[in-house]
């Protein structure tokens, strides 16, 4: 199974701030990797696919990177809304694995 | 407007089987394969399997040592899951989510039932 390593597991942040979660895979994914966003109690939301494409109805303040092993999903802007936990996914084979998850807390 | 809307909650005792089901709505439901995902309190996220709507085609990732069944139900465009053997490290929260058709191989979720929580108490 390929292992997904997200770094930092939390962060702290203002209003405002721009942040940079970094998501690390045991093994060359291409660019199959996906990024989800998920709030207390709800159901993830998918934010980035395919590496760096925008999801339908995303904000362009989400924005991913990367290619082979490592990938980075940047955050500009921070809004009360955002805070929140990032989850990272490999879409290359399965199973498809997810990190371990970013928990993005307020300053 | 697409919705994915999931069975209820479940207390289950050690040792039995819980069903969840997955109901969707507002796009065909043959187009577009159906993951279960899993959440344990307080944990991340375990990818447990896909099922094809279409042809009833589908995989777990081998974790469950066959406890995992997944079914369809065409005619009221409904995915089960069932899981047998319960112990209490599949106490979780169960999402159903679309396999979305924007990304290459369909495998990034663009929409996900409400979750099932599913408790395995004695």
């Amino acid at each position: 199974d390929i292992q997904m390593t997200q770094s930092p597991s939390s962060l702290s942040a203002s209003v405002g701030d721009r942040v940079t979660i970094t998501c690390r895979a045991s093994q060359s994914i291409r660019n199959y990797l996906n990024w989800y966003r998920q709030e207390p109690g709800k159901a993830p939301d998918l934010l980035i696919y395919g590496a760096s494409s925008l999801q339908t109805g995303v904000p362009s303040k989400f924005s991913g990177s990367g290619f082979g092993t490592d990938f980075t999903l940047t955050i500009s802007g921070l809004q009360p809304g955002d805070f929140a936990t990032y989850f990272c996914q490999q879409s290359y084979s399965a199973p498809y694995t997810f990190g371990q998850g970013t928990k993005l807390e307020i300053k | 407007q697409v919705h994915l809307v999931q069975s209820g909650a479940e207390v289950k005792k050690p040792g039995a089987s819980v069903k969840v089901s997955c109901r969707v709505s507002g796009y065909s439901f043959s187009d577009y394969y159906i993951h279960w995902v899993r959440q344990a309190p307080g944990q991340g996220l375990e990818w447990m399997g896909w099922m094809n709507p279409k042809t009833g085609g589908r995989s777990d990732s081998g974790d469950f040592q066959g406890r995992v069944t997944m079914t369809r139900d065409t005619s009221i465009s409904v995915v089960h899951l069932e899981m047998s053997s319960l112990t209490s490290d599949d106490t979780a929260v169960y999402y159903c989510a679309r396999g979305g058709g924007a990304c290459t191989n369909g495998v990034c979720y663009d929409y996900w039932g409400q979750g099932t929580l599913v408790i395995v108490s004695s």
